[in-house]
């Protein structure tokens, strides 16, 4: 079965700055790897998600994650940060050929003036 | 609209009551799912379904019953509701083609039960 872990539960950061959200997985077979953004009170959207290629992927609202199989890793990083920013992250895998989505336990992003 | 939408927003219920959670898309999709979201737990599947009259268990089913005899609905029933079951439902839909699809969400149900 594959699992996410989510290294951080919470990242404060100042604006403008960079930021890194850590995400790894545990898989015995290939997956496609996503991330998932929550803004307050709202359901989940699609920021990014690796298939196959090119391991530096890069989604919207400026946010790229680097997918290191070695490592079995799938961190965001965004380099400058904005207050709308503020949200929580979610890490997720699905197994290939599988539908079901197996999420981390999420990172809350605040961003301080 | 097109979409996927859920109701009621918010809803609040009496122990041991019978609650059901609407979903309902206008894509087609073939898959559907459920999920709650828990602080500290992240979103952990209860059902999904694969197509109309095709569902099955996920992480956390117990407490739960869904039926699908629409590809364009998913209700999500609590036979008897418990403070445990407080939480923000989540119901998704996914194509079963495009092996890269992730999955489109609705708005969120916020259960409480007192």
């Amino acid at each position: 079965a594959q699992s996410v872990t989510q290294l951080d539960s919470q990242v404060p950061v100042f604006e403008e700055a960079p930021v890194e959200l850590r995400c790894n997985y545990s898989s015995s077979v290939s997956v496609y790897l996503f991330w998932y953004v929550q803004y307050p009170n709202q359901g989940l959207q699609l920021l990014l998600k690796y298939l196959s290629g090119s391991t530096l992927v890069k989604g919207i609202n400026g946010f790229e994650a680097e997918f290191n199989k070695s490592q079995t890793s799938f961190h965001l990083r965004k380099p400058s940060v904005h207050i709308s920013d503020t949200a929580e992250y979610f890490c997720a895998v699905r197994k290939q050929g599988a539908q079901k989505l197996v999420f981390g336990q999420g990172t809350r992003l605040t961003i301080n003036p | 609209d097109a979409g996927i939408t859920q109701s009621p927003r918010y809803k609040i219920t009496e122990t041991g009551r019978q609650v059901t959670l609407m979903c309902h898309q206008t894509w087609s999709h073939s898959y559907m799912f459920w999920y709650r979201q828990d602080l500290g737990h992240g979103l952990r599947l209860i059902y999904y379904s694969a197509a109309a009259d095709i569902t099955d268990k996920g992480e956390v089913p117990d407490g739960y019953v869904v039926s699908r005899s629409k590809t364009e609905n998913f209700p999500l029933t609590l036979e008897s509701a418990t403070r445990s079951q407080t939480s923000v439902y989540f119901c998704a839909s996914s194509e079963i083609q495009g092996k890269g699809y992730g999955y489109t969400f609705g708005s969120g149900t916020r259960l409480t039960v007192v």
